[in-house]
């Protein structure tokens, strides 16, 4: 069965330091998304994509966000200068055509320190 | 900002009990999709309802939308331990883009 793949499982930066979250969407999905999941609290979207360009985004996702999909198959998110409060399950989604679900990956563990 | 309501937030049953969650919002959802969700992991879509009124069923769950597309509810019939988890519901508002919108989920703990 198709499925969002996430890498890596885990990582561990220290603060100010750049990461990337990897995701491989399912194959024939046109819609893409990252949330977060802080600890104990809600999944909280950050942004969506669509057609090569974010389509909408929240108030978290902020300047030091960015996300790329730099070659058809991958999706990434990026964070310039990680803090703290940025630690947090990152999950990558995908939708398909009818864009009335989305399928979530497993996840990466983001810990700053 | 579009507010989610999940109830209960937590439900502790035993084994071969029912129970029912649900999900309620002021506004109409576009389409409203369950999930459920372990620690540790992605939450796992469970079904997507569109239509007013619609009930589905899967194996011992049965999702119901409500008539006025603000409401839904999930019903487990004779819980399993293995139904343990969060169930998370999220939807989508009309008028908008198809975002997905998370409410705070139900833990539920199924004992043996």
């Amino acid at each position: 069965e198709p499925e969002v793949t996430q890498t890596p499982s885990h990582q561990v930066t220290q603060m100010g330091q750049e990461v990337i979250l990897r995701c491989v969407p399912i194959s024939n999905h046109l819609y893409f998304y990252w949330y977060r999941q802080i600890l104990g609290q809600k999944v909280e979207f950050l942004v969506s994509f669509y057609n090569n360009e974010i389509s909408e985004k929240s108030e978290i996702f902020d300047d030091q966000f960015s996300v790329e999909r730099p070659d058809g198959s991958n999706f990434t998110l990026k964070i310039r200068s990680t803090k703290l409060e940025d630690s947090a399950m990152y999950f990558c989604a995908s939708g398909g055509e009818r864009n009335t679900e989305a399928f979530f990956g497993q996840g990466t563990r983001l810990t700053v320190v | 900002t579009q507010l989610l309501e999940q109830s209960p937030q937590f439900l502790s049953i035993q084994e071969g009990e029912n129970l029912t969650v649900y999900c309620n919002s002021s506004s109409v959802f576009s389409s409203l999709q369950w999930y459920r969700q372990e620690p540790g992991e992605g939450p796992v879509l469970l079904v997507t309802v569109v239509t007013g009124g619609e009930v589905k069923k899967l194996k011992r769950l049965t999702f119901q939308f409500g008539d006025a597309r603000k409401d839904s509810s999930l019903h487990i019939t004779a819980a399993q331990p293995g139904d343990t988890g969060l169930y998370l519901c999220a939807g989508s508002y009309s008028g908008g883009s198809y975002i997905p919108t998370f409410g705070r989920g139900t833990s539920l703990i199924v004992h043996p």
